[in-house]
């Protein structure tokens, strides 16, 4: 199944950026979220819908509702620009989403 | 400290063959769920393949029937040989260990990636 996200999201330095995530079988699934600066690996930022990684800052938090997650950073810092992607699990396949690029201004 | 270490990209014409390979330490591949997961220059991540820990394999339809992925036990090595390669197989290709806790599966280990671009 494919997950879509918005191509791109622009935030103020401290204001809250919002990534939504949506996908036909999504209400069925735990999605979780990627983090990728250029040049770097990914780095998984939610898991579990809302569950953060050791070292995750609390400024990340996850949500879903109904076919739609969201990834939600409040109080954006310039470190927080890079790529973001979702993902959910489906029966041995994975899948990736299309894939948000935030730009903090 | 978990790492993976990919190598074995190279320039390649359509057609051909390669072969990549991942070494871990800090987890024993064969005990782990051990994938390949690709990203075409400027584009999304995409899954590619996995080995479970049992052994069993799946593949992304896009590889299917042209890739295959392979893991050593006793070098703790992941491989994934890649035939009839094709320009748009072009991408850096990640080692990566994917964890299924109960109700999800993500990657939680990755490696730096490795080119493999696919060119005459």
């Amino acid at each position: 199944h494919e997950l879509t996200q918005p191509p791109s999201v622009s935030v103020s330095p401290g204001q809250t950026a919002r990534i939504t995530c949506s996908g036909d079988k999504l209400g069925d699934k735990y999605p979780c979220w990627y983090q990728q600066k250029p040049g770097q690996s990914p780095v998984l930022v939610m898991y579990q819908d809302n569950k953060r990684p050791s070292g995750i800052p609390e400024r990340f938090s996850g949500s879903k509702s109904g076919n739609t997650a969201a990834l939600t950073i409040s109080g954006t810092q310039a470190m927080d620009e890079a790529d973001y992607y979702c993902q959910a699990w489906d029966i041995s396949t994975y899948v990736f989403g299309t894939g948000t690029k935030v730009t903090v201004l | 400290e978990v790492q993976l270490v990919e190598s074995g990209g190279a320039l390649i014409q359509p057609g051909g063959s390669l072969r990549l390979s991942c070494v871990a330490s800090g987890l024993t591949v064969s005990s782990n769920y051990m994938n390949w997961v690709r990203q075409a220059p400027g584009k999304g991540l995409e899954w590619v393949s996995i080995v479970f820990s049992g052994g069993g394999t799946s593949y992304a339809d896009s590889v299917k029937g042209r890739f295959t992925i392979s893991r050593d036990n006793s070098d703790d090595t992941l491989h994934l040989q890649m035939n009839s390669l094709r320009v748009e197989d072009t991408a850096v290709y990640y080692c990566a260990r994917s964890f299924c806790g109960g109700v999800s599966c993500y990657f939680d280990y990755w490696g730096q990636g490795t080119l493999v671009t696919v060119s005459s």
